[in-house]
This record gives C-alpha cells, structure tokens and sequence, in this order.
C-alpha cells in the first residue's frame, strides 16, 4: 500500500530565503508525482508536475527534483515571499488503477 | 459507506450533448470541488463551493457549471460538449486542508 510522507509538517522561515519541502512514497511504481499549494478554504492550486521519467521540473521560483528509486521528491522555493504561505501537498498517480495518493501537507509560513 | 462518490464511472457521448456527473459525499464537509484530469494527468481545479462562495477557476469555459442542491451534493453540468472536454473529472469534499476524492468519472467525447 502505498503511503506519501511530507516533512516536516509545518514550518516557519523568514522572507527572503530558499526553502526545501519533502516528500517521501514508499511504492515506486507511480505514473507522476505533482505538487500543490492550498491556501484556507481553497482547493488545491497545480505548481509541478514530474513524470515518472523526469527528474525535475521548474516554474518560476519553485524546482521540484524526482528520485523515484529512492521514493523521493523535494520542492525548491527560492527566495520566499509573504504569498507563498499555504500548505504544499505532494501527491502521486499509481500506474496499477490510477489512485492518486496525497501527503498530509507541509504548513509554510513566511515571516514578514 | 463510501466518503465520496461519483455517478456515473463512465460516460462516453457526442459532441454538442448536455451531460451531467453527480457527485456525494457523506463526510459532513462543507467545502466541494470539481478537478480535471488531463491527458497528461495533470490534476487542475475546475471549482471550489461551500454554502457561502463558489470559486470559479478563471480558464474553466462557461460551458461548466456546477449545482449544489444541498451541502452534501455538488454536480458537475457540462453544457454543449466539445472533444477537449474529454478527461477524467474527479469530485472532492475537504474539512479545513485534508481533500477526501470520489473515484473519478472518465468522460469520453466523440
């Protein structure tokens, strides 16, 4: 069965530095991982998508890096800024009945 | 006692029909949405409801609509259906950040 860690579960770090948010699955046999951002009473917003045949992809500010032998993937913030507090969810698609699987979320908060 | 579910699984219908997917969900959350699944997978959100807002995602065609008869429904009404509609449409209920997904409806339009 497969299960998405995040880590850590919340954290707080002032504006202005880069920022690394984990996620961790224990079953590799995953069709992508994606990663979302989640503000009170919204529903998810897309950030990255990585097929399981990439390593990384990029937007912007945010890097996301996949290592699916390892069960890995890391989202980069650069730089971070007051808006970018919410809470960033992982989140895999299975190869074997198309489940998509979510991490609990990392809780960010960017101190002015 | 399925937290959320989705009717129909499947729908396959022409371009230009009205289509409707329901969605329900027995969690007592207060918040509903509706997602779109590419081709590539890609999972987007089409709209986010509760009994005081709807939060329209910008690039969603005024084609969709959804309904909410009470707070444990929101459908998704489809109206003149084209062929990039074709995808899998995924309802979900959330209370605060956890999101709970019903199992997806795979649209197919020909």
């Amino acid at each position: 069965k497969q299960e998405v860690t995040q880590i850590p579960a919340a954290l707080s770090v002032p504006e202005g530095e880069n920022l690394v948010l984990n996620c961790s699955f224990t079953d590799s046999a995953i069709y992508n991982l994606q990663w979302f951002r989640q503000d009170p009473g919204k529903g998810l917003t897309s950030l990255l998508l990585i097929q399981s045949s990439q390593r990384e992809q990029t937007s912007g500010r945010l890097n996301a890096s996949l290592d699916k032998s390892s069960g890995r993937s890391t989202l980069y913030i650069a730089a971070s800024q007051p808006g970018d507090s919410a809470t960033y969810l992982c989140a895999v698609l299975m190869n074997r009945d198309d489940k998509i699987i979510f991490g609990k979320g990392t809780r960010l908060h960017i101190l002015p | 006692d399925t937290a959320v579910s989705q009717t129909p699984k499947y729908l396959v219908t022409q371009m230009g029909n009205d289509k409707s997917i329901k969605c329900e969900q027995n969690l007592g959350h207060d918040t509903m949405y509706w997602y779109k699944q590419d081709s590539k997978k890609f999972l987007k959100i089409m709209f986010s409801y509760n009994n005081k807002e709807l939060i329209i995602n910008e690039t969603v065609p005024n084609r969709f609509s959804p309904k909410s008869p009470d707070k444990a429904h929101l459908n998704l009404h489809i109206n003149s259906l084209e062929l990039g509609d074709s995808a899998v449409y995924f309802c979900a209920s959330s209370h605060q950040y956890e999101q709970y997904f019903g199992p997806g409806t795979r649209l197919t339009v020909t």
